[in-house]
């Protein structure tokens, strides 16, 4: 069966300093990775997806970043938070094996991590 | 992907059907209807899509009116465990997008003892 991870489950950090999140897929081969904020009580916002290693795509402009080194791992990346990075982060896939349909086209969400910058 | 029009509170009480309501009237022809939901503090959940038959798993139903223009989730017995937002999601799976999710603000369900 497939899994996701993330890590760190939540963090607190100061304005200014670098960012790391980490999600680990397992179980599965080339799937479409996602990352998204959502910010207390308001809906999910995409930030990023990836449809292979070293392929990114932003959806908003920002001062963060995200990096597909290998097939089942996306990290997401910041230089400098800001305040307004707070949010909680959420990590999902989708398992295309066998092509892009409207079944396959579900995704998997991680437990999420719990960002807060002071 | 279609807008989609959904309360933004109800209630239910334990062990009664819930049924919650989504508008998508712009709906295109090949647009499937998706639901999920988020419990508090955790990542969201899949729960159900259809084109437009109605639809039944293990977790609930989904019935698609005959023009496709709305759509019920039901929570058949709903137990405290199903309190969360639940969002209903238009779209259809593009390749060139990556398949993207669009979420908006869902409906709070509420389970009372």
């Amino acid at each position: 069966s497939q899994t996701i991870h993330q890590w760190p489950a939540t963090l607190v950090q100061p304005v200014g300093s670098p960012l790391s999140l980490e999600c680990t897929v397992e179980g599965t081969s080339n799937p479409n990775l996602y990352w998204y904020r959502q910010a207390a009580g308001r809906g999910l916002q995409l930030l990023f997806y990836s449809v292979g290693i070293g392929q990114i795509s932003s959806e908003v402009p920002q001062n963060l970043s995200a990096s597909r080194p290998q097939d089942r791992q996306f990290i997401l990346s910041s230089k400098k938070l800001l305040l307004s990075d707070s949010g909680f982060y959420l990590c999902a896939w989708i398992n295309l094996r066998g092509g892009l349909t409207p079944t396959s086209d579900t995704q998997y969400f991680g437990p999420g991590t719990r960002l807060t910058v002071l | 992907d279609a807008k989609t029009t959904q309360p933004p509170s109800m209630d239910c009480a334990e062990g009664r059907a819930a049924n919650l309501p989504c508008n998508h009237s712009t709906i295109s022809g090949n647009e499937y209807v998706y639901w999920y939901r988020q419990i508090h503090s955790q990542g969201p959940q899949y729960i159900i899509h259809g084109l437009k038959n109605n639809e039944t798993n293990e977790m609930a139903s989904l019935i698609i009116t005959e023009d496709r223009k709305s759509s019920t989730l039901i929570l058949p017995h709903a137990t405290l465990r199903d309190t969360a937002v639940y969002y209903c999601i238009v779209r259809v799976a593009r390749e060139t997008s990556g398949s993207r999710l669009t979420f908006g603000e869902g409906t709070q369900l509420t389970v009372n003892p």
